[in-house]
């Protein structure tokens, strides 16, 4: 399997607090997206880093690219409770079309 | 834009029957879908990849004749879990792209629970 592992797997912040996950991958990758997922629901698209590309930013997020270590991190700044939900990494390979999930961080924002 | 739905949101079957799942794209045209399944607390592993018209290609380990999918029109998937046993009760989720390598468009999921 490709799977790549998320860390933490769980992650509880106050409000206001920065949020960092992590993701770590196993091959060479053409992109890399993060996803959020709210408790039994489907997934939204946050964003998109391609592998000439080192960081990008989409309003409160952050997203960085390593592809020496095969690493991703997200960083979610002043959070919110609303921001409250499972978060996964995913990348696409040269010539492929499938996106390989990693294993997601669950993140609680406490009020 | 870029919406997709699916239907149902939730299913309760016995064991034994089949169930079927549509995957609708409704604003755009999807050439490529694909089908994912979800256990609790776990992350999406892909089952297949539908193309317009063309069969459905199987990861390793997925029954295709267990899991039925047919890709009839540039909006609609589906995806029939024949003879239903209570370990296929899952998450399942679609995605849809309107090119092969394009961005993923993920519909909100079906619960399904077999008896």
């Amino acid at each position: 399997s490709q799977q790549g592992e998320e860390d933490p797997q769980a992650l509880s912040i106050q409000e206001g607090e920065n949020a960092t996950m992590n993701c770590s991958y196993k091959t060479s990758i053409n992109n890399l997206q993060w996803y959020r997922q709210n408790s039994g629901r489907g997934l939204v698209h946050l964003i998109l880093i391609r592998s000439n590309e080192r960081e990008k930013h989409s309003g409160r997020l952050r997203v960085t690219l390593d592809t020496s270590k095969k690493s991703s991190s997200l960083l979610i700044t002043a959070s919110r409770a609303a921001d409250t939900a499972s978060y996964f990494c995913a990348t696409v390979a040269f010539g492929n079309e499938k996106l390989t999930f990693g294993t997601g961080t669950r993140l609680t924002i406490i009020p | 834009g870029a919406v997709v739905s699916q239907h149902p949101s939730r299913v309760i079957c016995k064991s034994g029957t089949s169930v079927k799942i549509e995957c609708r794209s409704l604003d755009f045209q999807a050439t490529t879908m694909f089908w994912y399944r979800q256990f609790p607390k776990k992350s999406l592993m892909l089952m297949a990849t539908s193309n317009e018209g063309s069969k459905a290609t199987y990861e390793q380990g997925v029954e295709k004749d267990k899991f039925l999918i047919n890709h009839a029109s540039l909006t609609l998937s589906t995806l029939t879990v024949t003879s239903a046993h209570p370990e296929d009760s899952s998450f399942y989720i679609c995605s849809a792209s309107r090119l092969a390598a394009d961005t993923q468009y993920f519909g909100p999921g079906t619960r399904l629970t077999v008896l």
